[in-house]
């Protein structure tokens, strides 16, 4: 079956460090590759997405590249702020069956001022 | 409001009694999605609209557990005979077709149930 494996957190950064989120999927074919946040408090929201191999998905300066060969959806951030705390899910949709999400387990990042 | 609605977004129940939680997608959008989140457990699918298909509900963890989907707009998910272990938050989602893989999924604030 389809499966998502991220890295387990809590994941502590100070302000400006370089964050990086690790991902990978397992699935037939050629899914969808989406990282959603939820912010303390709050729903959860879409923060990128890529639907093709070797596509980079980017928003509010951070990025993910759909690696194929190593199966993965890594995110990163150059220089984080406070305001990015929040949990990070990495999840998966399928290009035959169900098309649903399936999600990792979810990152939690502190960033520390 | 745009987005996709939840009502209520916090119950509190006695175990054994039913609930009813009530989803409205975003205007439009004919793929519609129930999630779980639990605390230590992540978030776990539960059923699935698509327009006018049979509804996927393979991931509705007991027959305790129901929904529709009326018009293919609102839908209510029911949990009859609460348990605490329901106790999570029930979130819907909807996109706009749910055969293409790189629709964007659009989540509601969720539905806090607690089974006391």
């Amino acid at each position: 079956g389809n499966s998502v494996t991220q890295m387990e957190g809590p994941v502590t950064l100070s302000e400006e460090a370089f964050l990086t989120i690790n991902c990978t999927y397992t699935a037939t074919g050629y899914p969808s590759l989406f990282w959603y946040v939820q912010y303390p408090g709050e729903g959860l929201q879409l923060l990128l997405k890529a639907t093709k191999a070797d596509d980079k998905g980017s928003n509010k300066g951070f990025e993910a590249t759909y690696r194929k060969e190593t199966t993965s959806f890594h995110l990163e951030k150059g220089s984080v702020q406070v305001s990015d705390s929040a949990v990070y899910f990495c999840a998966l949709v399928p290009d035959t069956g169900r098309r649903a999400l399936t999600f990792g387990s979810g990152t939690r990042l502190q960033v520390q001022p | 409001g745009a987005g996709v609605s939840q009502s209520p977004s916090n119950k509190v129940t006695e175990k054994g009694k039913d609930v009813e939680l009530r989803c409205d997608p975003i205007s439009g959008h004919t793929a519609l999605y129930w999630y779980r989140q639990s605390l230590g457990q992540g978030l776990e699918f539960l059923i699935y609209f698509q327009g006018n298909s049979a509804p996927d509900k393979s991931g509705l963890p007991s027959d305790r557990f129901s929904a529709e989907r009326t018009g293919g707009s609102v839908s209510t998910l029911t949990i009859q005979r609460t348990q605490q272990e329901d106790s999570a938050v029930y979130l819907c989602a909807s996109s706009l077709a749910g055969q293409v893989s790189g629709n964007t999924i659009y989540f509601g604030e969720g539905s806090w149930l607690t089974v006391v």
